[in-house]
């Protein structure tokens, strides 16, 4: 039913690793949204893609349109930077209604 | 306010009882989105709103759930005799819809759990 596929669905890293979450979704999207979510449940957005790349400090974010698929990155990683990270859509199907579509999350636990 | 508020944050309730589960969205926020997410799943969309008018409410998984936004701007999620399949955390989300960004920004969620 899901049509935002992430993987891999846990990681755990090393602190210092450099570390890659993908993302692929099925059919045309006006955005892409990366989304970090703590323990508790608050959601953090932190890029909305639709073409290209984007960087705020050590976290990347890239979208291949023609492919569907996009990757976040996070260099340098850090024990605080262990949460769920969401990949979600917004489809052009969409119409006048402009729900996400969120894939199922990736578990990140940077250790010490 | 500065962000979405969403209340109470936890809700503890007993089968066949009804809850009601407020957001209070960014002043001036012209959307707002309501999604559930079961434990160790992504969030799914429930209902969306654009001022008062509900747009789409083709997410609600049966007609025990409801939502309202009479003036279009605090809005009220509510779950008649609650089931235990409805434990999760509920999600309120708003955007300005200004321009192309139409970035939507989340409350801290609710987490229902009911017995």
């Amino acid at each position: 039913k899901n049509e935002v596929e992430q993987s891999p669905q846990n990681l755990t890293a090393q602190e210092g690793e450099f570390i890659t979450i993908n993302c692929s979704y099925s059919v045309g999207i006006s955005a892409l949204h990366w989304l970090q979510q703590h323990p508790g449940g608050g959601i953090v957005s932190l890029f909305m893609l639709s073409s290209g790349k984007k960087k705020h400090g050590r976290l990347i974010a890239t979208i291949n349109i023609q492919e569907k698929h996009s990757s976040l990155h996070i260099t340098a990683s850090h024990p605080r930077d262990s949460a769920v990270y969401i990949c979600a859509v917004r489809y052009i199907s969409s119409g006048s209604a402009r729900q996400l579509t969120f894939g199922s999350g990736t578990q990140l636990t940077v250790l010490p | 306010g500065a962000g979405v508020s969403q209340s109470p944050r936890y809700k503890v309730a007993k089968r066949g009882q009804d809850v009601a589960l407020r957001c209070d969205p960014i002043s001036g926020h012209v959307s707002l989105f309501w999604y559930q997410q079961a434990l160790g799943q992504g969030p799914e969309f429930l209902t969306y709103f654009q001022n008062e008018a509900q747009l789409d409410k083709s997410g609600l998984p049966s007609d025990r759930f409801f939502a309202e936004r009479p003036e279009g701007s605090v809005s009220t999620l509510k779950i008649q005799r609650t089931q235990q399949e409805d434990s999760a955390v509920y999600l309120c989300a708003s955007s300005s819809d200004r321009g192309r960004r139409n970035e939507q920004f989340f409350g801290p969620g609710t987490r229902l759990t009911v017995l």
